[in-house]
């Protein structure tokens, strides 16, 4: 069966400081991959996503990057953390192709910047 | 373009009474929509999905939801709330490019009284 892992599960970070968040898939391959930040008080929003390794495509504008340096691994980082950075981050991933629409969520880190 | 519209951002119901979470939606072309729960510092968890099949469906823990085309609506029920379906509620569209991503509500906080 298909597990996704993301870890760490909460994150306490000073402003000023990296971040790297990492994401892995079981039992599938050549998955699409996303990064989704949750804001208090606020939907979801989409910030990367990836078809393929080294592909990602950015959404909005940020402080923020992301890398796919294996098919079934996608880290998210910073170089320099802000307070606005702040959040709740989900790593997500669904099938390339066929008929399926299920997209399967990570359990989340929740990130502090202080 | 696509976008989803959660019509209450708070809802407290008594446990043993029904559950109706609003959402209506915006698209462009024939959506697939999904409604996700989040318990606290938890990842999100899939309830039910319509994609273009029956108009009523089922999913989990005893919610359902119907795809109203006339009225672009997605509302979430349940006969009777328990305890444990306090949590966030997320109406969900999927977005029809090749990235397969999805575009959230922002999010409806059941609470449920005992």
């Amino acid at each position: 069966s298909q597990t996704i892992h993301q870890w760490p599960a909460t994150l306490v970070q000073p402003v000023g400081s990296p971040l790297s968040l990492e994401c892995t898939v079981e039992g599938t391959s050549n998955p699409n991959l996303y990064w989704y930040r949750q804001a208090a008080g606020r939907g979801l929003q989409l910030l990367f996503y990836s078809v393929g390794i080294g592909q990602i495509s950015s959404e909005v504008p940020q402080n923020l990057s992301a890398s796919r340096p294996q098919d079934r691994q996608f880290i998210l980082s910073s170089k320099k953390l802000l307070l606005s950075d702040s959040g709740f981050y989900l790593c997500a991933w669904s099938v390339s192709q066929g008929a399926s629409y299920g997209y399967t969520f990570g359990s989340g880190t929740r990130l502090t910047v202080v | 373009a696509q976008s989803v519209t959660q019509l209450d951002s708070h809802v407290s119901v008594s446990e043993g009474t029904p559950v109706l979470l609003r959402c209506n939606y915006s698209s462009s072309y024939s959506p697939s929509l999904f409604w996700y729960v989040q318990h606290p510092n938890k990842g999100l968890q899939l309830l039910l999905k319509y994609t273009s099949a029956a108009t009523l469906v089922k999913g989990i823990n005893g919610f359902e939801a119907e795809f109203k085309k006339s009225e672009t609506s997605f509302h979430l029920t349940k006969p009777s709330a328990h305890m444990s379906d306090a949590a966030e509620y997320f109406c969900v569209v999927r977005v029809y490019t090749g990235r397969r991503a999805l575009t959230f509500g922002s999010g409806t906080r059941l609470q449920v009284q005992p």
